[in-house]
């Protein structure tokens, strides 16, 4: 079973500033089957990043996923107020199982 | 529109039973694979369950094998969970969740609100 951990398990940070969430696999994970979700409280994970890097229908473009092999990022440019939420990495290249990350919360600070 | 929403979870005791259900819409349900994910209160998301999308092959995580069972019914776009022998640990809200393809293993792109299954005596 492939395990993803993700650091770190919190980042405050404030409106406009730049984001960078890391997500790294305890073994290789092929690039097109690593996605990132985002989960407000309260509200089912959204799908932001599938293979990768490429953008979900409607994510703006302040989102962006990057990384190969074991090390994966998503970085969220310049923060929104909208933006403060938790967010998971996904990766279903060695399955079953599809496994998620423990997540990352990004808070206001 | 694509559509998930998932029913009923309930509050039941230890060793009981549930199904869950997710009636799907805004897309050709038989085309794609689906899948469960759970989220114990508090805690980060676990797969539950996947399913092809022609219902032959299923698959599911270690800690549910043997008492769970997902199926589903492509004449009315609905997704199910059989869940029997249910431990406190199972206590959690279970997505319903539609991969972006027939293949069993792919991400999830849309998800349902979510039903809450409450393990307790």
């Amino acid at each position: 079973e492939i395990v993803l951990t993700q650091s770190p398990g919190t980042l405050s940070l404030s409106p406009g500033e730049r984001a960078t969430l890391s997500c790294r696999a305890s073994q290789s994970v092929s690039s097109t089957y690593l996605a990132w979700y985002q989960q407000k409280p309260g509200q089912a994970p959204r799908l932001l990043i599938y293979g990768a890097s490429s953008r979900a229908t409607g994510i703006p473009d302040r989102f962006s996923g990057s990384g190969s092999g074991t090390d994966f990022t998503l970085t969220i440019s310049r923060l929104e107020p909208e933006d403060f939420a938790v967010y998971y990495c996904q990766q279903c290249s060695s399955s079953p199982p599809v496994t998620f990350g423990g997540g990352t919360k990004v808070e206001i600070k | 529109e694509v559509q998930v929403l998932e029913s009923g979870g309930d509050l039941v005791q230890p060793g009981g039973s549930l199904r869950l259900s997710c009636a799907a819409s805004g897309f050709t349900f038989s085309s794609y694979a689906m899948c469960w994910v759970r989220q114990a209160p508090g805690k980060g998301l676990e797969w539950v369950s996947t399913i092809s999308a022609d219902g032959g092959r299923t698959y599911y995580a270690d800690s549910v094998k043997g008492r769970f069972t997902i199926s589903r019914d492509n004449s009315k776009d609905t997704l199910f969970l059989r869940m029997d022998g249910l431990r406190a640990e199972d206590t959690a809200v279970y997505y319903c969740a539609k991969g972006v393809s027939s293949s069993p293993f792919n991400w999830f792109d849309s998800w349902g609100r979510g039903t809450l299954v409450t393990v307790s005596s």
